[in-house]
Order: C-alpha cells, then structure tokens, then sequence
C-alpha cells in the first residue's frame, strides 16, 4: 500500500519562506512524476508543479518565480520551497502522485494525494 | 479565477442522476483528456475519472465521464448523501504548459 507522508512549518509570517516536504512509502517512486497542489480557504484547487526522479521540473507559471521543488530518490521524498509568502500563500498544500504522458493527447491526473498541511501566512 | 470553468452549485434528490460540467478552450479540454476529483470536507481529492472517461480501480460506475470538444462531464448516478462534497475538473494546459483545475462544484444530495 502505497502512503504520501507530508509534514513542514504550518505558520509562517510575510516574507518568510514556506517548506514542506512529501516522503512516498511502499512504492515504486522512480516511475511516477510528484507534484504540490494548494487550495486556499474557500476556493479551488492550483497546480503548483512537479518533479520526476531524476530532478526535472515544471512550475505553473503564476507562481514559477517563487517555487522551487526538488527531490531525494535516495530517501523517496520531495520537497518545496516558495520564498517570500504573503497571506495569498495561505492555504492547505497537498503532495501527490502523478501521472502525465501524451499519446495523441496529454493524459494528467493524480491518483495518490498525502493528508495535506495546512499553512497559514499571518504576522 | 479558474482556467476551467464549472457551475458553483448543483443539488438532486437521493437516487437521482445529476451531471457537472467544464468548460475550457482548444489549449486545455480540446486539446487533452479531463480528470475529475471527489473533495469531501476534510479529507484529499479522491480521483474518480481519468482520461476523460476511465474509472480509476475500485470507482464505482455510478461516476461516468464524457469530453466533446472543448467541454466535459461527469455524469453521477444513484445519488447518496455521502456523495455530497465538491468535485474539480482538471486538465493540462498546452498553451500554459501547466496543470490547470476548475474552481470546483459543491453537490448538494437533498
């Protein structure tokens, strides 16, 4: 049975750097790509980026200034970064599994989410 | 505000069908396949639907998927109340060259 255990800082004040970090328990961690997702109070869900195993990334460009997330094959864990966090950074971040291949078409989703952390940004 | 687009709110009756849907355009839903998520209140996204129309292992057929050009929809059968929750669509972007999601439905089984 395969487990996201994700754990970091949950309060942070304006300007500080948030970090989390995603450890992946009971399998295969070099066949898949792992991704951050965040979901501010109220609202829906936003893609941060991801990382395959061997440390190549892709960031969503709203936040691709910010973000930095890398990866420790040797330990199956993932981690990231976003500096300088205002109170829009508020909100409860997920680590996750993710499959992203194109055929004729791009297949993405994740079919493996850890428990999420809840991040608030207050001074 | 969401690259995709969902209504805020749809409800039915216990046992009813009910269907949500998600717009985009030719860089996202018309150019990718659409997942859809189960978001119940305090646990993670659940997926239900990949490749616009596969169920994952163990997802019941009560949840369906369909995409036609540049819109989707997730199709839910014999509502329950532990349906309720809020479900997301989401896709990639080849213009963004991102991940992008809806802003999310809440079901309402009444």
């Amino acid at each position: 049975q395969v487990q996201l255990q994700q754990w970091g800082a949950g309060l942070l004040k304006p300007s500080e750097t948030l970090s989390l970090t995603c450890a992946v328990y009971g399998g295969s961690f070099n066949f898949y790509s792992w991704s951050w997702i965040r979901q501010p109070p109220g609202k829906g869900l936003e893609w941060i980026g991801e990382i395959n195993h061997s440390g190549s990334t892709t960031y969503n460009p709203s936040l691709k200034s910010r973000v930095t997330i890398s990866v420790d094959s040797s330990q199956n864990q993932f981690s990231l970064e976003v500096t300088s966090v205002t109170a829009a950074d508020t909100a409860v971040y997920y680590c996750a599994r993710e499959s992203r291949y194109r055929s004729n078409t791009w297949t993405w989703y994740f079919d493996l989410w850890g428990r999420g952390t809840l991040v608030s940004v207050s001074s | 505000q969401s690259v995709l687009t969902q209504p805020p709110s749809v409800s039915a009756a216990p046992g009813q069908k009910v269907t949500i849907s998600c717009s985009g355009n030719s860089s996202n839903i018309g150019d990718n396949h659409v997942c859809w998520y189960q978001h119940l209140p305090g646990t993670a996204p659940k997926l239900l639907i990949y490749d616009s129309n596969r169920r994952p292992s163990g997802i019941p057929d009560r949840f369906s998927g369909s995409k036609s050009d540049t819109s989707a929809t997730l199709g839910i059968t014999g509502l329950r109340t532990g349906d309720e929750g809020d479900y997301y669509c989401g896709t990639w972007d080849s213009s963004l060259n991102a991940g992008v999601f809806g802003g999310g439905t809440k079901l309402t089984v009444l």
